[in-house]
């Protein structure tokens, strides 16, 4: 079993609809929970953290992590075009990230 | 403005060929990475390294080999590359202690034939 496991889509929905992105993890030692973005030719910027289970709200994106049941989300409010992008959650663990596989999402004006 | 570079956008090598993929921050970060980015595999781990002339293993270091001589560089080997190893490669580095953000490069996407 990966140590985070990420649905790879792809995911397509129409502009202004609610997105929902998710991610399980095995070790209950992570701490830290990330959400990285990616465009298409370019590397990975983070997009948000949290540490340990809560919400945690930028603008039009919630992160939300729940330690009790291992499990990441990812909720884009009033989805753009340039939303469009691979969505990857990432665990820290000792001093190294843990990646699931990411999600190609796409937004449809 | 942060960065971290990588030597080249595209690559394309023969199979057997001896393969250099470099890596340059500007951020004195401690920590750098390599990984590899396949669909449906995400992003994979090489190697790493916490310092100059340290190296640890990641979760996919068969075939490659790394080297850090400066603080600022870290390169990347395939020995004899094979085609298995056509991939994206993306460099990352980090500073050391609690929670990292780590920094991506562009990537190298590297055609073995």
């Amino acid at each position: 079993q990966k140590e985070v496991e990420q649905d790879p889509g792809p995911l397509s929905v129409p502009e202004g609809a609610i997105v929902s992105l998710n991610c399980t993890y095995s070790n209950s030692a992570f701490q830290y929970f990330m959400w990285y973005r990616q465009y298409s030719r370019k590397g990975p910027e983070l997009l948000m953290y949290t540490y340990s289970s809560g919400n945690k709200e930028d603008g039009r994106f919630t992160a939300q992590v729940d330690k009790s049941s291992k499990y990441i989300s990812l909720f884009i409010r009033d989805s753009q075009p340039s939303d469009s992008a691979t969505y990857l959650c990432a665990n820290q663990g000792a001093q190294k990230l843990v990646f699931g596989q990411g999600t190609r999402l796409t937004i449809n004006p | 403005d942060v960065k971290v570079t990588q030597s080249s956008r595209y690559l394309v090598k023969r199979t057997g060929e001896k393969v250099f993929l470099e890596c340059v921050q500007d951020m004195d970060h401690e920590n750098m990475f390599w990984y590899r980015q396949d669909p449906g595999l995400g992003l994979r781990l090489i190697y790493f390294s916490y310092d100059v002339k340290m190296k640890e293993k990641g979760d996919i270091p068969e075939g490659y080999s790394v080297s850090r001589e400066k603080k600022e560089r870290f390169s990347l080997i395939l020995e004899s590359a094979s085609t298995s190893q056509t991939s994206m490669y993306l460099c990352a580095s980090d500073t050391r202690g609690g929670y990292n953000e780590q920094f991506f490069g562009p990537g190298t996407r590297l055609t073995v034939l």
